[in-house]
């Protein structure tokens, strides 16, 4: 079974455009949760999509949203991007997600943002 | 709010040693605790999932521990090999029940390293 996957991979930007990343579960996983890494705050969770509707949200500004398709592949984007936006940005997926207390969520490789 | 604390940030070890992981966590109303390896560059590879009913997990040369009323885990890495060099990630689930509403919160790790 593949795993998760993430597009691209690298990404380089300037300061004010924007960005949309890619995020494509596990085969039957329904629930997709973003998450952004920084050297200095570490893991934070973005939000969480199931069934095509953000089920949970994070404390990050609304610059950053997200959507998801009916074949649960997700996209975020984040838009007026600022140099403390650079970071590697994690999607996981799971069946249920937030729904089923006990579940583990797979990860993907993630995209490195540069934002110059 | 909860917060997730690791200790030691990093961790030094000859090849063949037994080594204790620490984790803390502020609010002990948690669904699962669940432990991540990750390797540079890389996304997050789940290890162990502890489920708050749980004292503990094993797998293979890994032994997860939860005292959830103290809100502290352990992760017991038995004879340690330099395969196992990688950042450690403690991560735990809560959130409100009654809004269906769930997060991880993550530590901010420990980086082994396994010397040969």
């Amino acid at each position: 079974k593949a795993g998760v996957t993430q597009t691209p991979r690298y990404l380089i930007k300037t300061r004010g455009q924007q960005v949309t990343l890619s995020c494509s579960p596990i085969s039957g996983h329904r629930s997709v949760s973003w998450y952004q890494q920084t050297p200095g705050q570490g893991l934070q969770f973005l939000f969480e999509y199931f069934s095509e509707t953000q089920r949970n949200k994070g404390n990050f500004p609304g610059r950053f949203s997200g959507r998801q398709f009916s074949n649960s592949r997700s996209e975020m984007n984040v838009s007026t991007l600022e140099l403390g936006d650079s970071a590697l940005y994690l999607c996981a997926s799971s069946k249920q997600g937030a729904k089923n207390q006990g579940e583990t969520q797979y990860f993907g490789p993630g995209t490195r943002l540069l934002v110059l | 709010k909860q917060e997730v604390t690791q200790i030691p940030a990093a961790l030094s070890v000859p090849e063949g040693e037994n080594l204790v992981l620490n984790c803390s966590f502020t609010d002990s109303a948690i669904y699962n605790l669940q432990w991540f390896r990750q390797d540079p560059g890389k996304g997050l590879t789940s290890l162990l999932l502890i489920q708050s009913s749980q004292r503990e997990q094993t797998s293979g040369r890994l032994n997860a521990s939860l005292d959830k009323s103290s809100g502290r885990s352990t992760l017991y890495i038995a004879a340690s090999q330099p395969g196992d060099s990688a950042t450690y990630l403690c991560a735990v689930k809560s959130g409100n029940s009654g809004a269906g509403s769930y997060q991880l919160t993550f530590g901010k790790g420990t980086k082994l390293s396994v010397i040969p």
